[in-house]
């Protein structure tokens, strides 16, 4: 199974920047992804690493470290619109299947 | 992005109903699944389906069944609702095949109370 911790909640400024820790325990590593879910919508695709490194959409990146068992979410000039519960999810090995952390909310304040 | 749809979007219904929640996918993904969400929680694998006529029950036990007819169509059905099935479900379908990423897009979700 699948053991995935990440800060319950987070507040930052807005155009200030918020890192997103999770960590993970598996029996098998196929891959983290972070999904953005606001409140009473659906979940999101955001990134997905699979190889150690940094990997950068605009405003987002994600990093992973495997040999840790360590991933982060990096918010840069961070918005109003950024307010949301922020989903880490590992992917095991042999059946594909997603696990879930319970998501850290971010509040962006003026 | 793909495109999924879930009916209804809220439902409240007395117990001992019997419902089916509907979810639609238009990209021919073969992988389909369903997640149950409580407020402030991880979501938790109740279904999935790997292509047409398989289905699996996931990591968390449920009281739901599921079908696989048609590749677009994976609907979930409660036979006798009760207030413990109070919950949000999601239902997300991914490309399947040799896809490395092979990402999870979700439906808008179905917030389910029974009273």
């Amino acid at each position: 199974g699948q053991n995935i911790d990440q800060p319950t909640e987070m507040t930052a400024t807005e155009g200030a920047i918020v890192q997103i820790n999770c960590t993970y325990q598996t029996s098998g590593f196929n891959g983290l992804f972070w999904y953005q879910q606001h409140a009473g919508e659906a979940p999101t695709f955001l990134s997905y690493n699979v190889l150690d490194g940094l990997e950068e959409k605009g405003r987002f990146s994600s990093f992973l470290s495997r040999s840790k068992g360590y991933s982060y979410l990096l918010l840069k000039e961070l918005q109003m619109k950024d307010s949301a519960s922020y989903l880490c999810a590992v992917r095991g090995v042999n059946d594909y299947k997603l696990s879930f952390g319970a998501g850290t909310t971010v509040t962006v304040r003026a | 992005e793909a495109d999924i749809y879930q009916t209804p979007r809220y439902l409240v219904i007395g117990t001992g109903k019997k419902i089916t929640l509907e979810c639609s996918q238009t990209m021919g993904h073969d992988k389909m699944y369903w997640y149950q969400q409580d407020p402030g929680m991880e979501l938790h694998l109740i279904h999935y389906s790997y292509g047409v006529n398989s289905t699996e029950k996931g990591d968390l036990s449920s009281e739901s069944t599921v079908s696989r007819i048609r590749t677009e169509h994976f609907p979930l059905t409660l036979e006798s609702a009760r207030p413990s099935h109070t919950s949000q479900y999601l239902c997300a379908s991914s490309v399947g095949g040799m896809s490395p990423t092979d990402t999870q897009y979700f439906g808008p979700g179905t917030r389910l109370t029974v009273l």
